[in-house]
C-alpha cells in the first residue's frame, strides 16, 4: 500500500536555527497538508497546499513557516527561526481529492533546545 | 464551543466488551467525517469514513446524525489491540479538504 514518508524521524535543533522537514506524499495525490501535535495535545492544522500554492493556513502558520514543493515528489515545511514552543511532532498528509481521507506520514519529532 | 468535541476518557473496558464513543461538531457546513486511530507517539491512521446512512466494518460501526451534529463509533468484542486513542475528524471541502481533529478519546482494553 502506498504511503506518505517523512524524514528525518527526529530532529534536534537549537533555538533560532532553521529546520526543514521533508515529506514525500503518495504519488498520485494532489492535496498536501502539514499538521502538528504537541505532546499530550490534539492534532492541529498548519497548512494545506494544492496546485502549487497554499490553500489555507492556520494562525499557527506565521511568517516563520513556509512550505514548498520543489519538485514533483517532495513537500517541505521550513521553520526559519525555531522557538522552544515549536517542539512537537509534525505530520505531513496527502489526499487524492478534495473530499477523500487524509493519509498521514509517520511524523518528524522536532525538539528545540 | 469547540469545533470538534470528544470525551477524552480514558475508557477502561474488559476484553470482549462493547464500547461507544461520541463526538460533536459545531460547523453545520461540515461534509466529511472520519474516525482515526492513533497509537502512542504514532501518526493518525484512518479507521473508517462515516456516512450518513451509517457504516460498518467488522467489529466497528460508525453513525452520523447531521441534525444533532454528532458522530459515534461503536466497537464490539473489544480486543487488547484496540487500545489506542480514537480521533474524531470533521472536514469540509472548499476545493480542498480542511479537516479538524477532536482531542481524541483514549481506550484501554484490559485483559
Amino acid at each position: 500500500e502506498p504511503e506518505v514518508t517523512q524524514t528525518p524521524s527526529h530532529q534536534v535543533t537549537q533555538m533560532g536555527q532553521e529546520v526543514i522537514l521533508r515529506c514525500v506524499p503518495i504519488s498520485n495525490h494532489l492535496y498536501f497538508y502539514w499538521y502538528r501535535q504537541i505532546l499530550g495535545q490534539k492534532v492541529e492544522f498548519l497548512v494545506s497546499f494544492y496546485n502549487n500554492e497554499i490553500s489555507e493556513k492556520s494562525e499557527i502558520f506565521d511568517d516563520q513557516f513556509s512550505v514548498e514543493r520543489p519538485d514533483g515528489s517532495n513537500f517541505t515545511l521550513k521553520i526559519r527561526s525555531t522557538k522552544l514552543e515549536d517542539s512537537a511532532m509534525y505530520f505531513c498528509a496527502s489526499s487524492d481529492t478534495g473530499n477523500s481521507p487524509l493519509h498521514f506520514g509517520n511524523g518528524t519529532r522536532l525538539t528545540v533546545t | 464551543r469547540k469545533e470538534v468535541e470528544q470525551d477524552p476518557g480514558p475508557f477502561n473496558v474488559p476484553e470482549g466488551a462493547t464500547v461507544a464513543f461520541n463526538c460533536t461538531y459545531s460547523n453545520s457546513a461540515s461534509q466529511s467525517f472520519f474516525w482515526y486511530r492513533q497509537d502512542c507517539r504514532k501518526e493518525p491512521k484512518l479507521l473508517m469514513s462515516v456516512y450518513s446512512s451509517g457504516n460498518e466494518d467488522g467489529r466497528f460501526t460508525a453513525q452520523l446524525n447531521r441534525a444533532s451534529q454528532y458522530i459515534s463509533l461503536l466497537i464490539r468484542d473489544s480486543k487488547l489491540s484496540d487500545s489506542a486513542t480514537y480521533l474524531c475528524v470533521v472536514g469540509y471541502s472548499g476545493g480542498y479538504q480542511k479537516v479538524t481533529f477532536g482531542t481524541g478519546t483514549k481506550l484501554q482494553v484490559i485483559p
